[in-house]
């Protein structure tokens, strides 16, 4: 069965420091979102990519966020510089195509930042 | 989105079948109900969806309320790797995001 990739599944960093995360979504998926979920809540989403054109980054921190999907597969996610706030589980999903009626989405096993 | 209310946790004995309610009283006519539910660390599964009808698939059934205001996810013989945050989701049609809420933590137990 096709999975969405994360990687690394975990980072530790100091803070200022930058930080990137990387998802592949599954094949053929033309919409990819990224998520946050700090501990005990509910994961919020982030950015959302259709093909590799941003349609949603209205709760992406742009001042130190930043998310790319150059060619429409791939997506890497990049905080610069990091904050002790930033710790948290991120998470990447992916779906076939939003606009359809039922639009399932399918998540990554996450990357999980920690900030020091 | 429409808001739902989930109890914020449950137990159920190993082999037994869990009920997991989710009301969502404001529910409009183009919103789907959505379950996922996130293992320890590990990312939300999908688990299923309707609309009106009732739907069943080889992880669980989704029994809605005629009046669409509540439903319930049946896991039928509960196992210890169901132990996990179940999260109820109304989304509209073609809707872009998913709104999560807090989710009921669901425990099986031996």
């Amino acid at each position: 069965e096709a999975e969405v990739a994360q990687s690394p599944r975990y980072k530790i960093t100091e803070k200022s420091q930058a930080v990137a995360f990387w998802c592949d979504p599954i094949s053929g998926h033309a919409t990819l979102y990224w998520y946050r979920q700090i501990l005990g809540q509910g994961p919020e989403l982030l950015v959302q990519f259709q093909d590799e054109s941003v349609v949603d980054d209205s709760q992406l921190p742009k001042d130190r966020f930043s998310a790319e999907r150059l060619k429409g597969v791939d997506s890497t996610l990049k905080i610069q510089p990091a904050e002790l706030g930033d710790s948290a589980m991120y998470l990447c999903a992916s779906s076939p195509s939003a606009g359809l009626r039922t639009d399932t989405q399918y998540f990554g096993p996450g990357t999980r930042l920690t900030v020091l | 989105d429409a808001k739902t209310t989930q109890p914020p946790s449950m137990d159920c004995a190993e082999g037994r079948a869990a009920n997991l309610p989710c009301n969502h009283s404001t529910i409009s006519g183009n919103e789907y109900v959505y379950w996922y539910r996130q293992i320890h660390s590990q990312g939300p599964q999908y688990i299923i969806h309707g609309l009106k009808n009732n739907e069943t698939n080889e992880m669980a059934s989704l029994i809605i309320t005629e009046d669409r205001k509540s439903s319930t996810l049946i896991l039928p013989h509960a196992t210890l790797r169901d132990t996990a945050v179940y999260y109820c989701i109304a989304r509209p049609t073609g809707a872009q995001k998913l709104v999560f809420g807090q989710g009921t933590r669901l425990t099986i137990n031996p």
